[in-house]
C-alpha cells in the first residue's frame, strides 16, 4: 500500500515569499505530525493533528507558520514571509491513533520530506 | 542540555564489527523509537519499545527505563548499514523528541 507522500520534494524560494508544503498520510491514519530537520540535526517537532484539529502546535516557531488538515487526511504546512533560516527538510509522519491502547499505538510512518531552500 | 542525547555522534566501523549506539533521555516517555535515515532524508522506523529488548535480524534494541537509557546494537555490520541512526522518545501527546543522530559508516 501507499506510504506517506509529500510534495514537492524540493522547493526553492526567495526570502519573503509564501510557500505551501503538502502531506498525504497513510489512509486511515488519524494522527499526522510535521517535523523540521536542519542540516546535521535531528528532526524537531512542529505540530500534531488528531483528525482535523491541531492537538499540539507548541513546536511552531512563530506566527509565520501555520498548518491545516481540513478533512482529517491531507495536511498543508504554510509558511509566510519566508526567511533564510526556514531552510530545512520538512518531514511529515502519520500514525494510526496514538490515543489507542496497545504497543503500536504510536508507530509513526515518515514521508520522504520536502527540502525547502530560501535564497 | 538536550532531552535526548545520543553517542557517539559519528562512528566508523569495518565490515563485520559489532556496533553499539547509545541513547539517554531525561523526560518521561511512553515509548522509545530507533529510526534509520539514509542520505536523501527518508526515515524508517526500526524499533519502538517501552521495556526490555527487541530483535529484528541483525539489529537488537534494549531499554532500561529506570536508567533512562537505550542501546541499538548491530551484529555483523555491513556497508549497507551505513546511515544515520536516530533515537526518539514519545510523550503522551504522540509527538516525538529526537536525538541528533549517530552517523554510521561501515567500510568494506
Amino acid at each position: 500500500g501507499a506510504g506517506v507522500s509529500q510534495t514537492p520534494s524540493n522547493k526553492v524560494t526567495e526570502k519573503g515569499k509564501y510557500v505551501e508544503l503538502r502531506c498525504d498520510p497513510i489512509s486511515g491514519h488519524t494522527a499526522l505530525y510535521w517535523y523540521r530537520q536542519s542540516l546535521g540535526q535531528g528532526p524537531e517537532f512542529l505540530i500534531y493533528f488528531q483528525g482535523t484539529g491541531a492537538a499540539d502546535d507548541s513546536g511552531l516557531p512563530n506566527d509565520r507558520f501555520f498548518a491545516v488538515r481540513p478533512e482529517g487526511s491531507v495536511s498543508t504546512l504554510k509558511i509566510q514571509r519566508t526567511e533564510r533560516g526556514d531552510s530545512a527538510v520538512y518531514l511529515c509522519a502519520s500514525s494510526l491513533n496514538p490515543t489507542l491502547a496497545g504497543a503500536f499505538r504510536n508507530e509513526q510512518f515518515f514521508g520522504p520530506g520536502t527540502r525547502l531552500t530560501v535564497l | 542540555k538536550n532531552e535526548v542525547e545520543q553517542s557517539p555522534q559519528n562512528l566508523t566501523a569495518q565490515e563485520g564489527e559489532f556496533i553499539t549506539i547509545n541513547c539517554s533521555y531525561s523526560v518521561g516517555i511512553s515509548a522509545l523509537h530507533w529510526l534509520q535515515q539514509h542520505p536523501g532524508g527518508g526515515i524508517v522506523s526500526l524499533f519502538m519499545l517501552s521495556s526490555g529488548k527487541k530483535k529484528h535480524g541483525r539489529l537488537i534494541a534494549t531499554i532500561n527505563i529506570q536508567e533512562k537509557h537505550s542501546s541499538l546494537h548491530i551484529t555483523a555490520s555491513h556497508p549497507r548499514d551505513s546511515a544515520v541512526y536516530i533515537c526518539a522518545v514519545g510523550g503522551s501527546q504522540g509527538n516525538l523528541i529526537f536525538g541528533k543522530g549517530t552517523k554510521l559508516s561501515v567500510k568494506p
